[in-house]
């Protein structure tokens, strides 16, 4: 079972760079078992995925955010990190990390892109 | 079009059957996902590909796919079904996409 924990600062200036960094244990992130994931959900709204990362340093993004995020592995720590550049109070959201494994999403025809495995969430706040 | 719509609220009596659907031209070619999502925690997947449930999740739950319409059916609702469920799928640029969520209520 994978477990996965985000970290970061709780509180971000508009304009900055927020950065977060989820820490995965029960799984490799050097391993191609799982697509390593980034999820937002702002207060009181839906979910909105924000991209991924895979083993191979491969990245897809939410076309909507794709200027704006980097996702990475850090593979010495077992983490992968996002980093999304001049935010704004719309940024503003609870902040997921989620795994999809591999083997589904390559045959999501099959499987459609299940996030099996999800961290607790961090809520990051937009505000001067 | 990359989009998936859900009603967003429905309502189903204690012990009654309630189905919840998904709209969108990317379920066509690729299944949805559910997630049940209870205020103040991280979502959790209950069903995903044609109809699979995960380790742990209930038999009440299952789902569907005609054309482009998804659906989650809870045969038997509880009080503690109450909470959101949304669906996701993906587009055919690999591009993940979530319906708006659906809030259910048991009465």
């Amino acid at each position: 079972q994978v477990q996965l924990q985000e970290s970061g600062p709780g509180l971000v200036k508009p304009s900055e760079t927020l950065s977060l960094t989820c820490t995965v244990s029960g799984g490799s992130v050097s391993s191609g078992s799982y697509y390593w994931n980034w999820i937002r959900q702002p207060p009181g709204k839906g979910l909105e995925w924000i991209g991924y990362v895979y083993y191979s340093g491969s990245t897809n993004y939410n076309p909507s955010l794709k200027s704006r995020v980097s996702i990475s592995l850090d593979t010495s720590k077992n983490q992968f990190s996002l980093k999304l550049s001049s935010v704004t109070a719309a940024d503003t959201a609870v902040y997921y990390c989620a795994t999809i494994v591999a083997a589904f999403y390559h045959n999501s025809a099959n499987y459609g892109v299940p996030f099996d495995w999800w961290g607790q969430g961090t809520l990051v706040t937009v505000s001067s | 079009s990359s989009e998936l719509t859900q009603d967003p609220a429905v309502s189903v009596a204690l012990g009654q059957t309630v189905r919840i659907t998904c709209q969108g031209d990317s379920l066509r070619s690729y299944y949805a996902s559910w997630y049940q999502q209870k205020p103040g925690q991280a979502p959790v997947l209950v069903i995903y590909g044609k109809n699979n449930r995960p380790s742990g999740i209930p038999d009440r739950f299952s789902g569907s796919t005609s054309g482009n319409t998804a659906s989650l059916t809870i045969t038997g609702a509880q009080a503690e079904d109450e909470a959101d469920y949304y669906c996701n799928s993906r587009d055919t640029s690999g591009n993940v996409v979530f319906g708006g969520g659906t809030q259910l209520t048991v009465l």
